[in-house]
């Protein structure tokens, strides 16, 4: 079955380390984001990707980075940077740019920071 | 003003009630629009896009206003199992040039016995 794969789905993580959040899609979709979303708030983009080998910062990039080698995957790295990285991260894809035909999500990651 | 806007709810309702939820969107030139469901500490799943001749999917109707940027969603016959956050979303242009998809931030229904 097509899908997105994300993991892992929980991730603890100290104060300081960089951690990199996989996310992997097997339906020959071109577009990838990245999202955020906080207890009680709406989704947040962070990153998004429309063809390999180039990407967008989206609304909150500061402390992440991405990359987009291949088209079925686009990791998000964590960095230290990020001041309040404790969220629900969701990773999303659509077939071509602007999902016009809407977004597929992966299950997401819990992210917390001890 | 907010890209996309919801009354974020609760909307405590009887089973078996009908409710509509609304959704305003800032950009006059969105092309594309939906409305998606979030169960608790899950994924958003796409219900039904909406077009602008109206739309209906069993018991769920979706209504595009253009003129006013303004979108609906109608639930009959509410079951236990449409508890759920649903989420209004359109396209806007990023930063970059490039279209993406705007959520709003839900609007929260509780159907009880």
């Amino acid at each position: 079955d097509g899908g997105i794969t994300q993991s892992p789905k929980y991730l603890f993580r100290k104060e300081g380390q960089n951690v990199t959040l996989s996310c992997e899609q097997n339906l020959n979709h071109d577009a990838m984001y990245w999202y955020r979303q906080d207890p009680g708030q709406g989704l947040r983009l962070i990153y998004y990707s429309q063809i390999v080998n180039d990407f967008q910062k989206g609304d909150i990039a500061e402390g992440y980075s991405v990359s987009r080698e291949k088209k079925e995957s686009f990791p998000l790295t964590v960095t230290s940077a990020q001041k309040n990285p404790t969220a629900f991260y969701l990773c999303a894809s659509s077939i071509g740019p602007g999902g016009k035909y809407g977004y597929t999500f992966g299950s997401g990651t819990r992210l917390t920071v001890v | 003003r907010k890209e996309v806007e919801q009354d974020p709810g609760p909307f405590n309702v009887p089973e078996g009630a009908t409710v509509a939820f609304n959704c305003t969107y800032s950009n006059s030139a969105s092309q594309s629009f939906f409305w998606y469901r979030q169960d608790c500490r899950k994924e958003p799943k796409l219900l039904m896009s909406v077009y602008s001749s109206g739309n209906e999917d069993g018991r769920f109707t979706a209504q595009l206003n253009r003129a006013s940027q303004y979108i609906s969603l109608l639930i009959r016959d509410s079951k236990l199992s449409d508890s759920a956050t649903y989420l209004c979303v359109v396209n806007v242009i990023g930063p970059g040039g490039g279209n993406k998809l705007t959520f709003g931030t839900g609007t929260q229904l509780k159907v009880e016995l």
